[in-house]
């Protein structure tokens, strides 16, 4: 099955750049996803089709993507940005739809 | 607004059925179809699969099928979430998302349905 991979935990201080990575072999084709899920809330779409953000989102939240992995760059993280963070996207035939294992940011 | 809001928690035996419903608002049902993502204590996300508020169809996920079906009552705009025999590793949040068809990305979420199997 497919699968894409994260690192478990990022930390950085506040005011610093946390970058996060997720990495699959159908990423070359296929666009990524990510969502943040801040303690006990649902998760929120930060961003779609690899790179844009969607309305309501603070601009220092951006993607990027280059080969076979994505990436979420938070620019100057906040404490508020403290949260699990997930990538999402299908393998190349478009049957199978999976997350990544999710991120720890810790911002402190 | 869209909201989509979940049934309350529920606390089952092992064996036994639940079902979790999923109230849609602010958008043209048919037009987005539903998503369901598990999160278990100490896990991530996990995709289960979705249904098509069109026709109906849903998909199921590996790991997912036979004690999982998802259904629909377009009348009030409501998926629902059945999950029989339960056993004591479903116990987790359960989630509701919209889910914009041909991309398969999920937009909106429910609050979620916290799912308890104890004997």
């Amino acid at each position: 099955s497919y699968e894409l991979t994260q690192p478990p935990s990022v930390s950085v201080s506040p005011g610093q750049t946390a970058r996060i990575t997720c990495s699959g072999d159908a990423l070359p084709k296929k666009y990524a996803y990510w969502y943040q899920q801040r303690s006990g809330q649902a998760p929120v779409l930060v961003i779609y089709e690899d790179t844009k953000r969607p309305s309501g989102i603070p601009e220092r939240f951006s993607g990027s993507s280059s080969g076979t992995k994505t990436t979420l760059t938070i620019s100057g993280a906040q404490v508020e940005d403290e949260a699990d963070y997930y990538c999402y996207s299908t393998d190349s035939g478009g049957d199978h739809n999976v997350f990544g294992g999710g991120t720890k940011l810790t911002v402190l | 607004q869209v909201q989509l809001v979940q049934s309350g928690s529920e606390l089952k035996k092992p064996g036994a059925s639940v079902r979790v419903s999923c109230k849609a608002s602010g958008y043209n049902f048919p037009t987005y179809g539903v998503a369901w993502v598990r999160r278990a204590p100490g896990q991530g996300l996990q995709w289960m699969g979705w249904i098509n508020t069109d026709t109906g169809n849903p998909t199921y996920a590996q790991g997912f099928t036979g004690r999982f079906v998802f259904s629909l009552d377009t009348s009030v705009s409501t998926a629902f979430l059945q999950i029989s025999s339960l056993k004591a590793q479903d116990t987790a949040l359960y989630y509701c998302a919209r889910m914009v068809f041909a991309s398969d990305y999920f937009d909106y979420w429910g609050q979620g349905t916290l799912v308890t199997v104890s004997s």
